[in-house]
């Protein structure tokens, strides 16, 4: 399958701890998007690397939340100090250019 | 605040087509019309996307009105599988970032 992966597609923790979420994207695309989707609602624009470079950050994105593209290949978004408002599908898209884009299954967040 | 207005909710016999409407009355001269669907617990899938004129491809096709303030989407021959959200979307294509605006979708559901 060479579709957008995304690791794990569970995730169960306990407030106040930290997790880290890992996207791998279709391999060409140089365009990679995190999006947040709760329950009942489309997704949220998180933010957007072109290649390695961080070009847009939403302001849903807190300081607790970071994000990285090394070299410009896979993504790892991390969230520190989870809290229960941080329960949620995290959803990573790439795309060739402006193109459309190509989503993952998503990883599914619980916080206790 | 996405910039299209959709029924929340429709019901379609398998084997018919489904029409799915979408209000964009303030739509600009360069934005595209994109639809995406998620079907449950999965990551939002591409299914088309038009300018002005009429667009067909193996999945779908989407119908834009002359004065580009509404369109549709038909399914021809709606299956089970085709139980799924369904999200009209408004977009720039451009050189920069162009994140999706997601509203909450018309949830469309095929019964046997």
């Amino acid at each position: 399958d060479t579709g957008v992966s995304q690791d794990p597609r569970h995730k169960i923790t306990k407030r106040g701890q930290n997790v880290t979420f890992r996207c791998d994207p279709i391999s060409e695309h140089n365009r990679l998007y995190w999006y947040r989707q709760t329950l009942g609602q489309g997704p949220e624009f998180l933010t957007y690397f072109q290649n390695e470079a961080q070009l847009e950050k939403s302001r849903l994105l807190s300081d607790r939340f970071s994000a990285e593209r090394p070299k410009g290949s896979f993504s790892t978004l991390e969230i520190q100090r989870t809290e229960q408002g941080d329960s949620a599908m995290y959803l990573c898209a790439s795309s060739l250019a402006q193109y459309e884009q190509f989503f993952g299954p998503g990883t599914r967040l619980t916080v206790l | 605040d996405a910039k299209t207005t959709q029924p929340p909710s429709m019901d379609c016999a398998e084997g018919r087509a489904a029409n799915l409407p979408c209000n964009h009355s303030t739509i600009s001269g360069n934005e595209y019309v994109y639809w995406y669907r998620q079907i449950h617990s999965q990551g939002p899938q591409y299914i088309i996307h038009g300018l002005k004129n009429n667009e067909t491809n193996e999945m779908a096709s989407l119908i834009i009105t002359e004065d580009r303030k509404s369109s549709t989407l038909i399914l021809p021959h709606a299956t089970l599988r085709d139980t799924a959200v369904y999200y009209c979307i408004v977009r720039v294509v451009s050189r920069g970032n162009t994140p999706l605006v997601f509203g909450k979708g018309t949830r469309l559901s095929v019964i046997a």
